[in-house]
């Protein structure tokens, strides 16, 4: 099957700080990656989609400036938490969209937790 | 807008009994439906989908059917398995210009004794 790897597993930081997390697949080539992000006992968000060559689609709501997104090659979308917060931890989860048919299916990571002090 | 409801849990069951997780949803248009499955320490994977209203998605022994009529795709299994032991989230892709973007519900916890 298709592997989506994320790294790191877990980053703690300090206020202010910037963070990047990175976003691979594995064994295919993925046009398309999709940010989540998830908070305790909750839903999965929606946070922007990433396309490869393209400028990030964020969805309402979530700062540009803030969750910043690359997506500089098919295997390989990174996002950036820029001065970090507190109120920024949570659990990032990426996920790729393989295929060309009507309805591809999305592979996710196994998730980013950031803890900010 | 698009929104899923799950059945809140945590679910506890021993195994060999009979799994149901309820979903409905709330979507404009025709919408497909998903369940994906997070393994503890692992990301999602998809467990089965529907795409269209009376589709039955089935895998691993579980199924779900999509009813229109009462915008549901419940989750059931026969007999569970301890290794079905994990969180399950229902999930809708809305389609147009959402494709791609996929809405959750807010997952359950399933544990299965022996």
């Amino acid at each position: 099957g298709a592997v989506v790897s994320q790294h790191p597993s877990r980053v703690i930081c300090k206020s202010g700080t910037s963070v990047k997390i990175e976003c691979r697949s594995l064994d295919f080539q993925a046009t398309t990656m999709f940010w989540y992000r998830q908070f305790p006992k909750q839903s999965l968000m929606l946070m922007a989609t990433s396309n490869e060559g393209s400028k990030a689609t964020y969805e309402q709501g979530v700062e540009k400036d803030k969750f910043l997104i690359n997506h500089a090659s098919l295997t390989l979308s990174t996002l950036t938490v820029t001065s970090a917060h507190p109120e920024d931890s949570s659990f990032y989860i990426c996920s790729a969209e393989r295929g060309l048919e009507s309805l591809n299916e999305q592979f996710f990571g196994p998730g980013t937790r950031l803890t900010v002090l | 807008g698009n929104s899923v409801t799950q059945m809140e849990g945590p679910v506890t069951l021993s195994e060999e009994a009979f799994l149901t997780i309820n979903c409905t949803y709330t979507a404009t248009g025709y919408p497909s439906l998903f369940w994906y499955v997070q393994y503890p320490g692992e990301g999602l994977q998809l467990l089965l989908k529907a795409t269209k209203a009376d589709d039955k998605g089935s895998n691993k022994g579980f199924e779900a059917t999509y009813r229109k009529e009462t915008t549901s795709f419940h989750l059931e299994k026969g007999s569970v398995q301890v290794s079905d032991s994990a969180v399950y989230f229902c999930a809708l892709s809305a389609g147009g210009t959402s494709y791609g973007k996929l809405t959750f519900g807010q997952g359950t916890i399933l544990t299965v004794h022996p």
